[in-house]
């Protein structure tokens, strides 16, 4: 089955530093999106990516965030100054909901991000 | 908003029990809903999923059916095995191809 990755699969980081988390998503898919998830807390909808723009975004995605597909293949995450409670598991997705695979989102095996 | 409630864990279970977890959910109009596990260090893997009423998802000896009346998709598993030991999130996706997750619960299983 095809894979959606993700690099690195540990990040730290000291707080009001800049980070960028990668994905590659499956290559025929439309839609991408980015969830976090605090230790022992659900899973978070941050932003959903289509047609090479933001197609929604929940209240967690402020300023601090912005996401882009800079080259067609990579989809990423960017913080721009890290706060302590920016410390999760990301997770990215893709889907292609009018294809084969229909509604079922592909995930990443996740991004942890430390930030000390 | 849309929402899905799940009861809270763990679960704990010794192998060849019986398993329910159950799931509530909140939406306008009938989202497919889906269960989705996390087995530890991993990232989430689809389980199971219905599109409409009275559909049944089935996987691995999995089953949740969806029952409109009630809004619930309760998951299921006749005789649990250590290897499910994991954590189950139901969600369902909402209008705009996005997923609305529950909390999760994690389920243990003894030898």
């Amino acid at each position: 089955e095809p894979e959606v990755t993700q690099t690195p699969s540990h990040q730290v980081t000291q707080m009001g530093q800049e980070v960028i988390l990668r994905c590659v998503p499956i290559s025929n898919h439309l839609y991408f999106y980015w969830y976090r998830q605090i230790l022992g807390q659900k899973v978070e909808f941050l932003v959903s990516f289509y047609n090479n723009e933001i197609s929604e975004k929940s209240e967690i995605f402020d300023d601090q965030f912005s996401v882009e597909r800079p080259d067609g293949s990579n989809f990423t995450l960017k913080i721009r100054s890290t706060k302590l409670e920016d410390s999760a598991m990301y997770f990215c997705a893709s889907s292609d909901p009018w294809g084969r695979t229909n509604e079922k989102l592909f995930f990443g095996s996740g991004t942890q991000l430390s930030v000390l | 908003g849309d929402s899905v409630t799940q009861m809270e864990g763990p679960v704990t279970l010794s192998e060849e029990a019986f398993l329910t977890i159950n799931c509530t959910y909140t939406a306008t109009g009938y989202p497919s809903l889906f269960w989705y596990v996390q087995y530890p260090g991993e990232g989430l893997q689809l389980l199971l999923k219905a599109t409409k009423a009275d559909d049944k998802g089935s996987n691995k000896g999995f089953e949740a059916t969806y029952r409109k009346e009630t809004t619930s998709f309760h998951l299921e598993k006749g005789s649990v095995q250590v290897s499910d030991s994991a954590v189950y999130f139901c969600a369902l996706m909402d209008s705009s191809y996005k997923l609305i997750f529950g909390s999760g619960t994690r389920l243990l299983v003894r030898p």
